[in-house]
């Protein structure tokens, strides 16, 4: 059974620092995927990861993949706001098709 | 991007009675499509898979005889909670699957309350 963790669960920084959000799991993959989650709100989606040291970057957020240490990583630059919600990644099982979640990482950036 | 549309967005119903929520593929065709249930400061738990023409696979746990899905068409599934009850009640959300089976698109959910 493929289990996806995230560490940590709740985040609470100040405007401006830097912190990295990390997610583990326990299967080979054939892709990962960062979501956002707004309160009250339905999934957007960040970044999709394929490959081993895949790294994608869109505005404070950077995603990379460590597929031999199954481990994808969501950094969070100079933190604002507006980036204040729940982070979800999501892993799917090599060959399939089926998403599997990790718990979210609650983040609240305070001014 | 491709767009998936969920109906009702909100619904409340009484104990007992059953509520059909519809998840639309836009512009895209889906063969598959997959609904998930979210309880609050939880994460998406997936329900089931649902495949054009055939019969929907059930997550272990799920019953399939109070989920009832149907996709009728490569653009449309529903999701039928039978004979529903409080703890029934939840934010319900579809995706569907692109044809380059990588990429699943989430509709926008379903919060279901039921009395």
């Amino acid at each position: 059974e493929l289990k996806v963790e995230q560490n940590p669960l709740f985040l609470s920084m100040q405007e401006g620092k830097n912190y990295t959000i990390y997610c583990n799991y326990s299967t080979t993959s054939d892709r990962l995927y960062w979501y956002r989650q707004d309160p009250g709100k339905s999934l957007e989606s960040l970044f999709v990861l394929l490959s081993n040291g895949a790294v994608k970057q869109e505005g404070r957020l950077m995603a990379s993949l460590d597929t031999k240490a199954r481990l994808s990583t969501l950094h969070i630059t100079a933190a604002v706001h507006d980036l204040s919600a729940t982070y979800f990644c999501a892993v799917v099982k090599t060959s399939g098709s089926r998403l599997t979640f990790g718990e979210g990482t609650q983040l609240t950036v305070n001014p | 991007g491709a767009v998936v549309s969920q109906h009702p967005s909100r619904v409340i119903c009484k104990s007992g009675t059953s509520v059909k929520i519809e998840c639309r593929s836009l512009d895209f065709q889906a063969t598959t499509m997959f609904w998930y249930r979210q309880f609050p400061k939880q994460s998406l738990m997936l329900m089931a898979t649902s495949n054009e023409g055939s019969k929907a696979t059930y997550e272990q746990g799920v019953e399939k005889d109070k989920f009832l899905i149907n996709h009728a068409s490569l653009t449309l599934s529903t999701l039928t909670v039978t004979s529903a009850h409080p703890e029934d009640s939840s934010f319900y959300i579809c995706s569907a699957l692109n044809r380059d089976k990588e990429t699943q698109y989430f509709g926008p959910g379903t919060r279901l309350l039921v009395l």
